[in-house]
């Protein structure tokens, strides 16, 4: 099976631009889960899509949106960049099933940077 | 509030012994743990997990204990190659809620010397 892929792999914006960041889950998986990973803050959690649904949410502000479509690809927009939007962005998917231990596969990221 | 922490930021070991990796928990609502591997620039790379409901769980040469009264656990790497060098990263998720989230720790870089 292919993995997770991620596009663009890096990114350059400027403050007051918006992003658009996509995410292909691997086959069959219908959770798709965003991160965002900073050297200050580390690891953190975003949102989760299941089945077009955010199922899930992290505290960052409302200028970090997503969403899923019906195959269950999903993309995540950040609108209003600021400088400590900087970060690698992650995806991951999972099966998304109740009662499994649902394991989720990284994509290998985008690295935005916001000048 | 850091629910998960790797309170080593970094160990160093010589290929061939041990590693030992640490994590510690806050949250007793947490009952599946899993611990990621990741190069720099790289997405994480899931290596192995365990429920709460073992105490041990192995896949080659990495092992997790989970210490559930003591909210610890544990991943050996045993023996040690010089590929092992990455940040590894354990993370838990209550995963009975389904919410699709994983708390990670903050990370320890692993170097293994030749």
């Amino acid at each position: 099976k292919a993995g997770v892929t991620q596009t663009p792999r890096y990114l350059i914006k400027t403050r007051g631009q918006q992003v658009t960041l996509s995410c292909s889950p691997i086959s069959g998986h219908r959770s798709v889960s965003w991160y965002q990973q900073t050297p200050g803050q580390g690891l953190q959690f975003l949102f989760e899509y299941f089945s077009e649904t955010q199922r899930n949410k992290g505290n960052f502000p409302g200028r970090f949106s997503g969403r899923q479509f019906s195959n269950s690809r999903s993309e995540m927009n950040v609108s209003t960049l600021e400088l400590g939007d900087s970060a690698l962005y992650l995806c991951a998917s999972s099966s998304g099933l109740a009662g499994y231990t649902d394991t989720q596969y990284f994509g290998p990221g985008t690295r935005l940077t916001v000048l | 509030d850091q629910q998960v922490k790797q309170n080593s930021p970094s160990l160093s070991v010589q290929e061939g012994r041990i590693s030992i990796l640490n994590c510690d928990y806050t949250n007793s609502m947490f009952d599946y743990f899993l611990w990621y591997k990741k190069y720099p620039a790289e997405g994480p790379t899931f290596l192995i997990s365990i429920s709460s409901i073992k105490d041990k769980n192995e896949d080659g040469r990495f092992t997790v204990f989970l210490n559930k009264s003591a909210k610890h656990l544990s991943l050996h790497i045993v023996p040690s190659q010089p590929g092992d060098s990455a940040v590894y990263f354990c993370a838990a998720s209550p995963f009975s809620s389904n919410t699709g989230k994983l708390i990670f720790g903050q990370g320890t870089t692993l170097q293994v010397k030749p």
